[in-house]
């Protein structure tokens, strides 16, 4: 399976976006771009997925280089509440399976 | 709806006794998954089940048994503890086959910590 590379953390100022990278220079065609995020003592939850096109939602928007060897997830406005760790995974399409890595933890500082 | 439910939220074991995980989903989901999170690491797959009656090892399901006997339930089953199966456990529930276009996005439930003495 194509691996990801996220940062081990990052810091960001409350009410200012966030763009937190991640890279997967081996995805292959049929691999979806998903993330998850885990706030404290919580279960994961999922934020947004994409294939090839930018994508939006109410949470945030994932942005998908031409090439797709990179993506960006965007938070617009930090809130204290998005202090998390941000799980990038790739997932093939079809594949019952999610496998996560280690993720980006992400310090909101007010 | 309470969405994806597990119980106990809490266990606390000795090496060699025996126990069960309980995961319940009200969302008519077909997929069901059992994780487990160590201390600063990300979540390892350990089964899952992609229907009724049928289940399928993960990444590290040696020591674990499970079942899918109902749709809305999957069970964990540790029979002889071990104290390197301490841990947070996580259940969770999808409705389409991840990576379908549409969703396929995963409902975690809030976790069971385990602890084995």
């Amino acid at each position: 399976d194509a691996k990801t590379t996220q940062p081990n953390s990052m810091e960001s100022n409350e009410e200012e976006p966030v763009h937190l990278p991640c890279n997967h220079s081996t995805i292959s065609g049929t691999d979806y771009i998903h993330w998850y995020r885990q706030l404290p003592s919580q279960g994961p939850e999922y934020v947004i997925h994409g294939l090839t096109s930018n994508v939006n939602n109410r949470m945030a928007s994932l942005a998908i280089a031409e090439d797709r060897k990179s993506s960006t997830l965007i938070l617009h406005r930090a809130t204290l509440r998005d202090a998390a760790v941000y799980y990038c995974i790739l997932r093939p399409w079809g594949n019952e399976k999610l496998t996560f890595g280690t993720g980006t933890r992400l310090t909101i500082i007010p | 709806n309470a969405g994806v439910t597990q119980t106990p939220k809490f266990r606390v074991l000795k090496t060699g006794q025996s126990m069960t995980l309980l995961c319940a989903q009200d969302m008519n989901h077909e997929y069901m998954y059992w994780y487990r999170q160590d201390p600063g690491m990300g979540l390892r797959l350990i089964h899952y089940s992609v229907g009724e009656g049928t289940t399928a090892k993960g990444e590290v399901p040696d020591g674990y048994n499970v079942s899918r006997l109902k749709k809305q339930n999957f069970l964990l089953g540790l029979e002889s503890a071990a104290p390197s199966q301490t841990s947070v456990y996580f259940c969770a529930s999808s409705y389409h086959a991840p990576g379908q276009v549409r969703t396929g996005e995963l409902f975690f439930g809030e976790g069971s910590r385990l602890t084995v003495l």
